[in-house]
């Protein structure tokens, strides 16, 4: 069955970039929508964006500026970077496939703490 | 921008009661389009119910969902210990594309 591993440091220092990659196995990552979402300690959850197999992207406006998430259909996968990180981007990172404008299938999660 | 509100925040039931879940749009979204999931503690949130009453693969017939417009209902019938966890509705619109709402607590009274 197809499975998501998120991979990546776990501290960032406050301005420089968070980046994530998300791997994805037992299933071609050529179809379907591929998602980032991530959720603050003890809060909601917050779709970042999301990537075509083709490279086609659409972002959250609030992150807009600071999100590139792009793909790598050679590996099987997709990945995360944020730029000029605060502490309010501390967060589990969730990836997740899109099917059907819901996720179906998500990452364990990893938590990204921004802090010097 | 969509808003979902999520009430109550927290709900306080006995196994084997009745759960009832609001999910309010701030407009009106289509029902192909509104989802809600499962989450508890640790662990990543679980597709629940989409299209606003379909259940996902493997779900519970006790988990159901309803509404239309800009409301929208997640009833679970019959309470299992294993149903207490954070419920989340969450729809598609234009931008951003994807949002939820705040969460319901479901914990065991």
């Amino acid at each position: 069955q197809v499975q998501l591993q998120e991979s990546g440091p776990g501290l960032v220092k406050p301005s420089e970039t968070l980046s994530l990659t998300c791997t994805v196995s037992g299933g071609s990552i050529s179809s379907y929508y591929w998602t980032w979402i991530r959720q603050p300690p003890g809060k909601g959850l917050e779709w970042i964006g999301y990537i075509f197999y083709s490279g086609r992207t659409n972002y959250n406006p609030s992150l807009k500026s600071r999100v590139t998430i792009s793909v790598d259909t050679s590996k099987n996968q997709f990945s995360l970077k944020l730029s000029s990180v605060t502490a309010a981007d501390t967060a589990v990172y969730y990836c997740a496939r899109e099917v059907s404008w819901n996720f179906d299938l998500w990452g364990r999660g990893t938590l990204v703490t921004v802090s010097s | 921008e969509i808003v979902l509100t999520q009430s109550p925040g927290t709900l306080s039931l006995s196994p084997g009661e009745r759960a009832t879940l609001s999910c309010r749009a701030s407009q009106s979204v289509s029902s192909t389009y509104l989802a809600w999931y499962q989450q508890k503690p640790g662990q990543a949130p679980r597709l629940l119910i989409y299209g606003s009453s379909s259940r996902a693969t493997g779900i519970s017939d006790r988990f159901s969902g309803s509404g239309s417009g800009t409301d929208f209902t997640l009833t679970i019938s019959s309470l299992e210990p294993e149903d207490f966890a954070v419920y989340y509705c969450q729809q598609y619109g234009s931008s951003p594309r994807y949002t939820f709402g705040q969460g319901t607590k479901l914990e065991i009274k």
